[in-house]
């Protein structure tokens, strides 16, 4: 199966600074890596995916980077504001008929002021 | 969002004792998984179904089983529910979006379970 392994685990970053959070994969079959952001008392929501036939995707201050070869995918926050404190998850998936997502272990971001 | 809804919110229960978890969702998905939370475990996958008569284990099933009692619904139970097993639980859904390609999930709100 697949293995997805997220660093850091915490990451504390001054308003207005840029945060990034790394996420590698163990299964090149792998083709959709979605993130998740998941405020304190809250639901994990949706905030960015890729695909595996792109190699970045923007969405306003928040982008997400793939490197198929090395089997690694970023999500980079720039720009950070005090709303974006959250624990962040992200996931691989495998194509197929059992296709499942698995996700790393999350990371905690502070943004300080 | 109240397209995928996990009751109770919360519940507190006695070691041996058998309950259940509800997920019901009005997004017409056919994927539900159950999911539960562990700080610095991340999300791990207990159960999951792609319709009514399909029903999968996933990485953590033991200890707990499921029922699809229709689309729209998906229940996780505790047969003996075991201090371990407290944690978040989340139910979440899925479905292939226009192009046939694997969509992001939906999480219902949660469940926050203690075992005592």
């Amino acid at each position: 199966g697949e293995n997805v392994e997220q660093h850091p685990s915490t990451l504390s970053v001054q308003e207005g600074d840029s945060a990034v959070i790394k996420c590698t994969y163990s299964d090149s079959a792998s083709n959709y890596f979605p993130w998740y952001k998941q405020e304190l008392g809250k639901r994990p929501q949706l905030i960015i995916d890729i695909r595996s036939n792109v190699g970045e995707k923007k969405d306003q201050r928040i982008a997400v980077t793939l490197n198929k070869t090395a089997k690694h995918f970023s999500l980079h926050i720039t720009e950070t504001q005090p709303e974006d404190s959250a624990v962040y998850f992200c996931a691989a998936n495998l194509p197929g008929t059992a296709s499942k997502l698995t996700f790393g272990t999350g990371t905690r971001l502070q943004v300080t002021l | 969002d109240a397209d995928v809804t996990q009751t109770p919110r919360n519940r507190i229960t006695k070691t041996g004792k058998r309950i259940m978890l509800e997920c019901s969702q009005t997004k017409g998905h056919d994927r539900m998984y159950w999911y539960r939370q562990d700080p610095g475990l991340g999300l791990r996958l207990i159960y999951y179904s792609f319709d009514v008569k399909d029903i999968n284990k996933g990485e953590i099933s033991d200890g707990y089983s499921v029922s699809r009692q229709a689309q729209a619904k998906f229940s996780l139970s505790l047969e003996s529910a075991i201090p371990n097993q407290t944690a978040l639980y989340f139910c979440a859904t899925s479905d292939l979006g226009r192009q046939g390609l694997e969509d992001g999930y939906t999480f219902g709100s949660g469940t926050r379970l203690t075992v005592v």
